[in-house]
């Protein structure tokens, strides 16, 4: 059953550590997204892969947030230095572009930044 | 730019009394229309999506939607709700070109909370 994996599921850290989130992406989907969810502002698109390329990253603050895609099995969101206001769910999700638009979501990464 | 509008954000319900969700979209063409469940401390399951055609879709677990493109709604249903539906729901819209091939990039509401009463 092909879903979408993320790690770590639950990660607690200290101000000003570094956080780095990973996923891995259904096989043979093309398009990689990074969403976080909170309480207050729902759903925001972080930030989009297809193709390992990085299409729109303007929901991210690009002073501390940066989103990669070293190979196709592995897209991963890096955090660094985190703050309070970090604390979240981040979910990836990913697609295959051109066919049916829609997004596979993982379980989620609970981000909670002390 | 796209956005979707979920009117209400918590609605309960008696167990086996019928549904609806309400979602309110802003796209400036057709747009790719979806409906996803969350259930505490879990990922966005697919409900149903609408694409083109007919305007009522069906989905998973007795959902279905109908697409109203003169009310700019997608509104989901249920005949009879099961305490197991009990969960926060979310509608999205997604952008398409003019070829209609979907870029993917989804626009979610603020989502429902759905409780369901025994």
């Amino acid at each position: 059953d092909a879903r979408v994996t993320q790690t770590p599921r639950d990660k607690v850290t200290e101000m000003g550590q570094e956080v780095t989130m990973r996923c891995q992406p259904i096989l043979g989907h093309n398009t990689v997204f990074w969403y976080r969810q909170t309480m207050m502002q729902g759903l925001e698109l972080l930030a989009y892969f297809r193709n390992r390329a990085p299409l729109d990253d303007s929901g991210m603050p690009k002073d501390r947030f940066s989103a990669e895609m070293p190979d196709a099995t592995l897209a991963t969101l890096k955090i660094q230095p985190s703050e309070p206001r970090d604390s979240a769910v981040y979910f990836c999700a990913s697609g295959l572009f051109g066919f049916t638009g829609e997004l596979f979501f993982g379980e989620g990464s609970r981000l909670t930044v002390l | 730019a796209q956005s979707v509008t979920q009117p209400d954000i918590h609605i309960t319900v008696s167990e086996g009394a019928s549904l609806e969700l309400r979602c309110n979209y802003s796209y400036g063409a057709t747009p790719y229309l979806f409906w996803y469940v969350q259930s505490p401390g879990q990922g966005l399951q697919l409900l149903l999506k609408y694409f083109s055609g007919d305007t009522l879709v069906q989905g998973i677990k007795g959902f279905e939607a109908e697409f109203k493109r003169s009310q700019s709604s997608f509104n989901l249903r249920k005949p009879s709700v099961h305490w197991s539906d009990a969960a926060e729901y979310f509608c999205a819209v997604g952008a398409a070109n003019a070829g209609g091939t979907s870029y993917g990039k989804l626009t979610f509401g603020q989502g429902t909370i759905l409780t369901v009463h025994p």
